[in-house]
C-alpha cells in the first residue's frame, strides 16, 4: 500500500488478556516507531527500530510490553496481561532513516474494559 | 528534555494567516526543523520541514531564522479544517528515536 496500515483499527479486550498490534510500514523504510496516546493527551514514545540495528526500548512501560520487526517490515506491539490504564491510541510511524519525513498510520484504538 | 518550545494554544479567525512560532535554541547543524499537524481522531500527518532556507509546499510555508533558533509556520488563509494541533520537532539527518520526539505541541484554533 501507499501508506502506513495498522491493524486491527479497534480493539476491545478483557482486562488479563494479551493482545497483538500489527504495523506495515512503508516498503524501504528502515525506521519504525511505536507510540501511545492516551485520551487528550501527547504522543509518548514507546520503541524504535531502525534496520537491523537492536531496537530502542527506552520507551516501553513496563514488561508487559514488547516489539519486535521481522525482516526488517513489518512490526508487531504486544501487551500482555492487559491493564484499563492501557487503553489508548498506538500509532506507527515509519520513515527513511536519514531525518526525512515520517508517516503515520491511523493508529489501533485499544480499549481494555 | 524538550528540544523545541511552543505555546499551548493559538486562536485565529478562518481566511486569516497563521503564524504558529517555535523556540529550538539548541539546534544542532544537522538538525531538520520539521512540523507536523494531528487533526482530531487522526494520526499525525507530515506538513513542511526546512534546514536553513524559507521553504513553502501546498500546505503551508516555513520561515528559519538566521541563527536557526527559531522558527515560524505559516499558514496563509486558515480554514476550519486548519483546527488541530501542531508540532514542531527537530529531526537529525541521522535518524534515532530521538528523531522523532514530540513535545505537547500547539493547540491551534480557528473561529469561523
Amino acid at each position: 500500500g501507499a501508506g502506513v496500515s495498522q491493524s486491527p483499527s479497534n480493539k476491545v479486550t478483557e482486562k488479563g488478556k494479551d493482545v497483538e498490534l500489527r504495523c506495515d510500514p512503508i516498503s524501504g523504510h528502515t525506521a519504525l516507531y511505536w507510540y501511545r496516546q492516551s485520551l487528550g493527551q501527547g504522543l509518548e514514545f514507546l520503541i524504535y527500530f531502525q534496520g537491523n540495528s537492536a531496537p530502542d526500548k527506552s520507551g516501553l512501560p513496563s514488561d508487559r510490553f514488547s516489539a519486535e520487526r521481522t525482516g526488517g517490515s513489518v512490526s508487531t506491539l504486544t501487551i500482555q496481561r492487559t491493564q484499563q490504564e492501557d487503553s489508548a491510541v498506538y500509532l506507527c510511524a515509519s520513515s527513511l532513516v536519514d531525518g526525512t519525513q515520517a508517516f503515520f498510520g491511523q493508529g489501533t484504538r485499544l480499549t481494555v474494559v | 528534555d524538550a528540544k523545541t518550545t511552543q505555546p499551548n494554544s493559538m486562536e485565529s479567525n478562518e481566511e486569516e494567516p497563521v503564524h504558529l512560532p517555535c523556540n529550538h535554541s539548541t539546534i544542532s547543524g544537522t538538525d531538520y526543523i520539521h512540523w507536523y499537524r494531528q487533526l482530531p481522531s487522526q494520526g499525525p500527518e507530515y506538513v513542511i520541514h526546512g534546514l536553513t532556507s524559507n521553504v513553502n509546499n501546498r500546505m503551508a510555508s516555513l520561515a528559519i531564522a538566521e541563527d536557526r533558533k527559531s522558527s515560524t509556520l505559516i499558514l496563509h488563509r486558515a480554514t476550519l479544517r486548519d483546527a488541530a494541533v501542531y508540532y514542531c520537532i527537530l529531526r537529525d539527518r541521522g535518524g534515532g528515536a530521538d528523531g522523532l520526539t514530540f513535545g505537547k505541541g500547539t493547540h491551534l484554533i480557528i473561529q469561523p
